[in-house]
């Protein structure tokens, strides 16, 4: 079972450069998101989708993009990266849309901007 | 926003029980309390969620207060792979504006 995979797992960016951080899942979840999650800090969500051709802003979106063109695939675009976006990012997802279903979550992809 | 407040760390010795608490005074009435942990360099992984009830699985059960204002986590037999930092989180679905708020976290260590 695949599960969550995010690609690439390791990436070093210079400022104002653009890059794609792919997620695909194979479990046929409606809900997906992304989160960044900073060196000592807690997961903050930058975007969710619901459902294909659905996508919404989380606490903090600003300079990322998303698209949802698929069930299965959701990725995230830095449009010009900027060292503030080093972080960690985690890309999750969960059947349905109901706020009680488990969170599935991928192994991460550790961005640095220099 | 709802928001949870965990302590930053506890210890545990291996094999005993571990209770890790969580607060959540602003929580609304239709959050669900959901904890999740994490291992060192991987991602988030889910343990146990609930509304009002308490909560058993495999992994932990969850002990949810009378008033909601308040949860913990418990994991009966403590192992060495128990180790990580715990996350209590809102599942908060608020006019169809997921507003997702992860805690602070504990960072549980666990002593052989």
């Amino acid at each position: 079972n695949a599960g969550v995979t995010q690609t690439p797992k390791f990436q070093v960016l210079k400022t104002g450069q653009s890059m794609t951080l792919q997620c695909a899942q194979d479990m046929n979840h409606e809900y997906m998101s992304w989160y960044r999650q900073d060196p000592g800090m807690g997961l903050r969500l930058i975007h969710y989708s619901v459902g294909a051709g659905i996508t919404d802003q989380g606490e903090v979106p600003n300079g990322y993009n998303v698209s949802r063109s698929t069930t299965e695939d959701f990725p995230l675009r830095l449009l010009s990266a900027a060292p503030s976006q080093t972080s960690v990012y985690f890309c999750a997802s969960s059947p349905g849309t109901s706020y009680t279903g488990e969170l599935f979550f991928g192994e991460g992809s550790r961005l640095t901007v220099l | 926003d709802a928001k949870t407040t965990q302590p930053n760390s506890m210890e545990s010795n291996e094999e005993e029980p571990v209770h890790l608490p969580c607060n959540h005074s602003t929580i609304s009435g239709t959050d669900y309390i959901h904890w999740y942990r994490q291992l060192p360099s991987q991602g988030p992984e889910y343990v146990i969620h609930g509304l009002t009830s308490n909560v058993n699985n495999r992994m932990a059960s969850l002990a949810i207060a009378e008033d909601r204002k308040s949860s913990t986590l418990i994991l009966h037999r403590a192992t060495l792979r128990d180790a990580a930092v715990y996350y209590c989180i809102l599942r908060d679905w608020d006019f169809g504006n997921e507003k997702l708020t992860f805690g602070t976290g504990t960072r549980l260590t666990i002593i052989p």
